[in-house]
């Protein structure tokens, strides 16, 4: 059974550019959520999709955006990037449809530096 | 705004001690919480949770209380082991499946 799959592992970016980190949710799961950790914190919420919509998003700029495809797997963008947009970012999928089942498994992160 | 917090940022322990993480949380409507694992270079991995009509759940070496009256919350794990160091966080919810409100963690040390 596949957990929670994200790429790239690592990634280097320039202040100002575009980035796109990809996520692969937990075999049969409908739902991804993303996370924003930066070093030495707990991870904070970004935004989660469901059924190919946005349904509910965290304190984060517009600058952050995300998509899901019909396949369940999802992106997250972020423009115009900052050196304070360094961290790790984690997906986490998780089964919306089943009642009761609040447990979200996290994939092991996308590691962006922004120099 | 509405937050999960730790006591400790550090927690030392020499192997075979039990260890007590604790967590203070702020939303009385919260209705779900979690820790987690983390370590180094990888994603958050699910040890536990407890439904807030629930007091104390049970697994394996690790138990999880919720005293819903000081909003507090802690994790006790029997006889530690190295392979136990690594950053604990618990989180919250107050609806299935939605954001999930991290603190900022404990790093547990373990020393054989």
């Amino acid at each position: 059974d596949a957990g929670v799959t994200q790429s790239p592992t690592h990634l280097i970016k320039t202040r100002g550019q575009q980035v796109t980190l990809r996520c692969s949710p937990k075999s049969g799961h409908d739902t991804v959520s993303w996370y924003q950790q930066a070093l030495g914190q707990g991870p904070q919420f970004i935004f989660q999709y469901y059924e190919e919509e946005e349904r509910q998003r965290g304190n984060f700029p517009d600058r952050f955006s995300g998509h899901q495809f019909p396949n369940y797997s999802s992106e997250l963008n972020v423009n115009a990037l900052l050196l304070g947009d360094s961290a790790l970012y984690l997906c986490a999928s998780s089964l919306l449809a089943l009642a009761g089942d609040y447990e979200q498994y996290f994939g092991p992160g996308t590691r962006l530096t922004v120099t | 705004g509405e937050s999960v917090g730790l006591h400790l940022p550090t927690l030392s322990v020499q192997e075979g001690d039990n260890s007590i993480i604790n967590c203070a949380y702020s939303n009385s409507a919260s209705d779900y919480f979690i820790w987690y694992k983390q370590e180094s270079g990888k994603g958050p991995q699910f040890i536990i949770d407890i439904r807030s009509n629930m007091d104390k759940r049970q697994g394996q070496r690790v138990t999880v209380l919720l005293n819903k009256t000081v909003k507090h919350l802690s994790l006790q794990i029997a006889a530690t082991q190295p392979g136990d160091s690594a950053v604990y966080f618990c989180a919250e919810n107050t609806q299935a499946g939605t954001a999930l409100i991290f603190g900022k963690g404990t790093t547990l040390s373990v020393s054989s």
